[in-house]
């Protein structure tokens, strides 16, 4: 059965402290792994897709990177506006349905 | 901000009452998936429509149920409510069915009561 583990399930951090996050998955045949933030009450918002191992992606302070077997996302110089549960989630199927895990809670300090 | 809108953001329901929920997909997106986010979870997939067709579903009892419109725009109905069904549940549109995106809607939050 594919599954979906997110390691540490929350983290504090110091402004300016930068930290990493994993996504484990066990998958046959990945079809795509998204990270998303989502902010209390509120819906999921989209940072990046990744597909093969070795990519990676940018977004402001964020990096997603992909192994065959984990996804890490690091946060760079966190500000506390950072502060979110972090979620990952895996495509195993051509047709769409994502797999999550249960979120990063990420909480940013000044 | 994403253009997928969710309709209403909250509501109240007794256990044993039927509820539907409405979703409006972003611009030129075909597909929509739902999900239950339980507290303090991830969400899980409930079921996808593409081109007003039910495309796969989870884990979840045939009370859960849904439709597509022509213009994309898309319902979940969940009938006999009971009091675990209370949860956020969310929208995603995407552009075809595995669409590099998927983009969420800002959720209903439902509790039963």
């Amino acid at each position: 059965e594919d599954q979906v583990t997110q390691s540490p399930e929350a983290l504090r951090l110091q402004e300016g402290e930068s930290s990493s996050l994993n996504c484990s998955y066990t998958v046959s045949g990945l079809r795509g792994l998204f990270w998303y933030r989502q902010d209390p009450g509120k819906g999921p918002e989209f940072l990046f897709t990744l597909y093969s191992a070795g990519e990676e992606k940018e977004k402001e302070r964020l990096k997603a990177t992909l192994t065959k077997k984990e996804s890490f996302l690091h946060i760079t110089a966190p500000k506390p506006e950072d502060s979110a549960t972090y979620l990952c989630a895996v495509r195993a199927d051509s047709w769409g349905k994502l797999q999550f895990g249960a979120g990063t809670q990420v909480v940013v300090t000044p | 901000e994403t253009g997928v809108t969710q309709s209403p953001t909250h509501l109240i329901k007794t256990r044993g009452q039927q509820v539907t929920l409405r979703c409006s997909s972003q611009s030129g997106h075909n597909t929509v998936s739902w999900y239950q986010q339980a507290l303090g979870q991830g969400p899980q997939f409930i079921f996808q429509y593409y081109r007003e067709e039910e495309n796969g579903r989870g884990n979840f009892p045939p009370r859960f149920s849904g439709l597509q419109f022509p213009n994309y725009s898309s319902e979940l109905n969940v009938n006999a409510l009971e009091l675990d069904d209370s949860a956020l549940y969310l929208c995603a549109s995407s552009y075809d069915r595995g669409g590099t995106e998927a983009f969420f809607g800002q959720g209903t939050r439902l509790t039963v009561v």
